[in-house]
C-alpha cells in the first residue's frame, strides 16, 4: 500500500518566519505534488513535480517555492509566511506512467500563520 | 481552460434515499475523471475513476461527454457515506483539477 507521510499534522508559525513542509513518499513515485485544502475552495495545486530537482508551478505558486533534491522526497518552503497562507496543506504522489495515475494522499499538515 | 463545477456544497439526505452528486467539466481534450472522498479525520482517497467503469462501495459513474458530466450517484445512501467529495478531471502532466467539493450528510 502506498504510503504518504507528511511530517507534521499541525504546525504553528508566525507571520514573516520561513516554513519549511515535508513529505515523503515510499512507493517509488515519480510524480509529487503539493495542494492547499480550503472550505470552499477545494484543493488548488501550487506546486508539482515530474522528477529529482524539477519542479513546474502549479495554479497559485505565489508565496511557495518547492525542493526535490530526492526522489522520495518533496518540500514545500513559506519563504515568508504570512496570515493568508494558514491552511491545509496535502501532498501527493503518482507513478509516473504514461497513463494517468490516480494521485495518493497523505493526511495534511494544517498549519496555522499567527 | 479546464474546469470542474460541483455546484452544490452541502447535499442533505435521509439513509435509504437515492444519492446523486453532480460535476460537470469544461475540458477540450479527451477527459479523464476520477472521484475522491474524505472521510471525517482520513486522508482524501480514490473512490473511483471513469476509465474503470466499477461499482465501488455502490457508487457509480458514468461519463455523459454530450452533457459534459461524471455525476456520482447510489441507489440507497447509508451513514457512513457522509464524506466531502471532490470530482476531478485530469489537466495534462499527471495533475489534476479539482472541483470545490459537496459535503454528503446522511442522517438516519
Amino acid at each position: 500500500d502506498v504510503k504518504v507521510t507528511q511530517s507534521s499534522r499541525y504546525l504553528v508559525k508566525r507571520t514573516g518566519e520561513k516554513v519549511f513542509l515535508e513529505c515523503v513518499q515510499d512507493m517509488d513515485h515519480e510524480n509529487m505534488f503539493w495542494y492547499r485544502q480550503d472550505p470552499g475552495l477545494g484543493l488548488r495545486l501550487i506546486y508539482f513535480s515530474y522528477d529529482v530537482k524539477m519542479k513546474e508551478k502549479g495554479d497559485i505558486p505565489e508565496g511557495y517555492s518547492v525542493s526535490r533534491e530526492k526522489k522520495e522526497r518533496f518540500s514545500l518552503i513559506l519563504e515568508s509566511a504570512s496570515t493568508n497562507q494558514t491552511s491545509m496543506y496535502l501532498c501527493a504522489s503518482s507513478p509516473g506512467d504514461r497513463e494517468l495515475q490516480p494521485q495518493h494522499f497523505g493526511d495534511g499538515t494544517r498549519l496555522s500563520i499567527l | 481552460a479546464q474546469r470542474v463545477t460541483q455546484p452544490e456544497k452541502l447535499l442533505s439526505v435521509f439513509k435509504g434515499a437515492p444519492v446523486e452528486l453532480k460535476c460537470n467539466y469544461s475540458y477540450s481534450g479527451s477527459p479523464e475523471l476520477f472521484w475522491y472522498v474524505q472521510y471525517s479525520r482520513q486522508r482524501l482517497q480514490l473512490l473511483l475513476r471513469h476509465i474503470s467503469r466499477e461499482s465501488i462501495k455502490g457508487f457509480t459513474a458514468d461519463l455523459n461527454k454530450g452533457e459534459t458530466s461524471f455525476h456520482l450517484k447510489k441507489p440507497f445512501a447509508q451513514e457512513e457515506d457522509s464524506a466531502m467529495y471532490y470530482c476531478a478531471l485530469n489537466s495534462g502532466y499527471s495533475t489534476l483539477t479539482f472541483g470545490k467539493g459537496t459535503m454528503l450528510l446522511v442522517s438516519p
